[in-house]
């Protein structure tokens, strides 16, 4: 069965600090997708990224980055900078890509305030 | 453009009423899902559609019923509900057949509210 950690559950920064989100998978497919969504308090899931599980190439966009290591199974989110308006909870998810039909498997979610 | 809207945004009703939740995107995606988000909680995949036709019931109690209309439609009708099932509800949608590579697009939800 697959599973998604992430251990931080609330993180508070000052502004234009940077910070990173962990998430760790567990998974015994060789072939599956990890995701971050973004949840602001408005309520909608924002896709920031898919990555899968033959590219092990960070990532960045802007003041975003991820950092995929499958010899941790960990895929971790880094804002560089950080804004009031990155303030959200975030979402680290695992799919596994067995035919139709396969299911998002998300993380608890890591809420982060930026204060500034 | 990567757009779901979900219609009402909020909505209260009585355990003895009837309400439906409506879901529509128009990126030519042809499957949809409906999640459950309770708060501080991650969502909860409820149903999928798979060009329009159930593919994927979580065990779902029968007071939620979802319809597929159409490959941009999707329902979600309620009735009997309990205070329980107060919730955040979230409509995705993805380009095929929800297979898992395949990235979901969401909704703005609908903030629903079982007096």
């Amino acid at each position: 069965a697959q599973k998604v950690t992430q251990a931080q559950t609330e993180i508070s920064v000052v502004e234009k600090e940077d910070v990173t989100l962990d998430c760790v998978y567990e998974t015994r497919d060789t072939t599956y997708y990890l995701f971050w969504y973004k949840q602001p308090p408005s309520g909608e899931l924002v896709f920031l990224i898919r990555r899968n599980s033959f590219d092990e190439q960070n990532e960045i966009s802007g003041r975003y980055s991820w950092n995929f290591q499958k010899s941790t199974s960990s895929f971790n989110f880094t804002i560089t900078a950080s804004q009031v308006v990155d303030s959200a909870v975030y979402f680290c998810a695992l799919s596994e890509a067995k035919g139709a039909n396969s299911k998002l498997t998300f993380g608890k979610g890591i809420t982060l305030s930026v204060r500034p | 453009d990567t757009e779901v809207t979900q219609t009402p945004k909020h909505l209260v009703m009585g355990m003895t009423n009837k309400k439906s939740l409506k879901c529509e995107q128009h990126m030519g995606h042809r499957a949809m899902y409906w999640y459950k988000q309770k708060a501080k909680k991650p969502p909860e995949l409820m149903f999928v559609y798979s060009y329009e036709k159930l593919s994927i019931n979580e065990s779902v109690p029968s007071r939620f019923s979802p319809e597929c209309p159409n490959s941009s439609l999707l329902n979600l009708h309620l009735h009997a509900l309990q205070p329980e099932d107060s919730a955040l509800y979230l409509c995705a949608s993805s380009q095929g057949s929800g297979e898992g590579q395949e990235t979901q697009y969401f909704g703005p939800g609908t903030r629903l509210l079982v007096l």
